[in-house]
C-alpha cells in the first residue's frame, strides 16, 4: 500500500518554463488536493478534486492548471514557471464517510520546486 | 471552514504533558475538529479528529467542552521527536468544502 506518491521529489526550473507534478494515490480516495508551503508558512491550497471529472480552484490557483480523468491521479501544471512558484508542494487525498465527512487526509512527501 | 484560534509557538520538556488549545468560537452544529502534525520536510500527518466529549488514540487525546468552542489537543509525555507543527481544523467538511489550513502551533520539546 503506497499511499500518496508525489514525483519528482525535486526540480529546477528556469523562468518561463513549464511542468507537471505527478500525484497518484492507490486508496481509492475521492478527494484530492494540492498545496503549497512557503518557508515558515503553512499550508496553501491550490487546486482540490471531489471525484473524477471534477476540479475547483483553492485560495491560491493562478498560474496553475489541474485535471482528474480517473480517481488515482491527480497532476498539477505549471503553466509559465516564475520565481515566485518556488516552494514545496504537497499532494493529499482522503476518503469521504458515508455522510460526506473526511476522514482525514493522506499527504505525499511532496515536492521541492525551485524557478530560477 | 470555522475560523480557528491557536497559539503560534509552545515550548515544552520531555516527558511532560504538553496541552495545545484550539478557539473555534463560530463552530456549526455539523463541524468535526481535527488535528494535523507536521515534521520539518514532511506532510503533515492526520493525529485525531472528533466532534464532542474525549477521542483518545494511541498519539493522542481531544478534549472538546459541551459548547464545542474549543478544543484541546494533549499529547502525553513528549519526547524530542514530538517537536512539529500542529494544525487544528474545523468543518463539516461536506463534499464540496475546501480544507483550509491555518498557520499552526510550532511545538519545540527541549531536553
Amino acid at each position: 500500500n503506497a499511499g500518496v506518491t508525489q514525483t519528482p521529489k525535486f526540480q529546477v526550473l528556469k523562468t518561463g518554463q513549464s511542468m507537471t507534478l505527478q500525484c497518484a494515490q492507490d486508496m481509492n480516495h475521492e478527494y484530492m488536493s494540492w498545496y503549497r508551503q512557503d518557508p515558515g508558512m503553512g499550508l496553501r491550497l491550490i487546486h482540490y478534486s471531489v471525484g473524477a471529472g471534477i476540479t475547483d480552484q483553492g485560495e491560491v490557483p493562478n498560474g496553475y492548471n489541474v485535471s482528474r480523468s480517473t480517481t488515482e491521479d491527480f497532476p498539477l501544471r505549471l503553466l509559465s514557471a516564475a520565481p515566485s512558484q518556488t516552494s514545496v508542494y504537497f499532494c493529499a487525498s482522503s476518503s469521504l464517510r458515508l455522510a460526506g465527512y473526511h476522514y482525514g487526509y493522506t499527504f505525499g512527501s511532496g515536492t521541492r520546486l525551485t524557478v530560477v | 471552514l470555522a475560523k480557528t484560534t491557536q497559539p503560534i509557538s509552545m515550548d515544552s520538556y520531555e516527558g511532560q504533558e504538553v496541552n495545545i488549545t484550539c478557539s473555534h468560537n463560530n463552530i456549526a452544529t455539523n463541524d468535526y475538529i481535527t488535528w494535523y502534525q507536521q515534521f520539518p520536510s514532511q506532510g503533515p500527518r492526520f493525529i485525531i479528529q472528533g466532534y464532542k466529549t474525549k477521542v483518545t488514540n494511541e498519539v493522542a487525546s481531544l478534549f472538546i467542552p459541551a459548547d464545542r468552542k474549543s478544543s484541546t489537543l494533549s499529547l502525553p509525555r513528549v519526547s524530542l521527536s514530538d517537536t512539529a507543527v500542529y494544525y487544528c481544523l474545523v468543518g463539516a467538511l461536506n463534499r464540496d468544502d475546501k480544507i483550509i489550513f491555518g498557520k499552526g502551533t510550532r511545538l519545540h520539546i527541549l531536553p
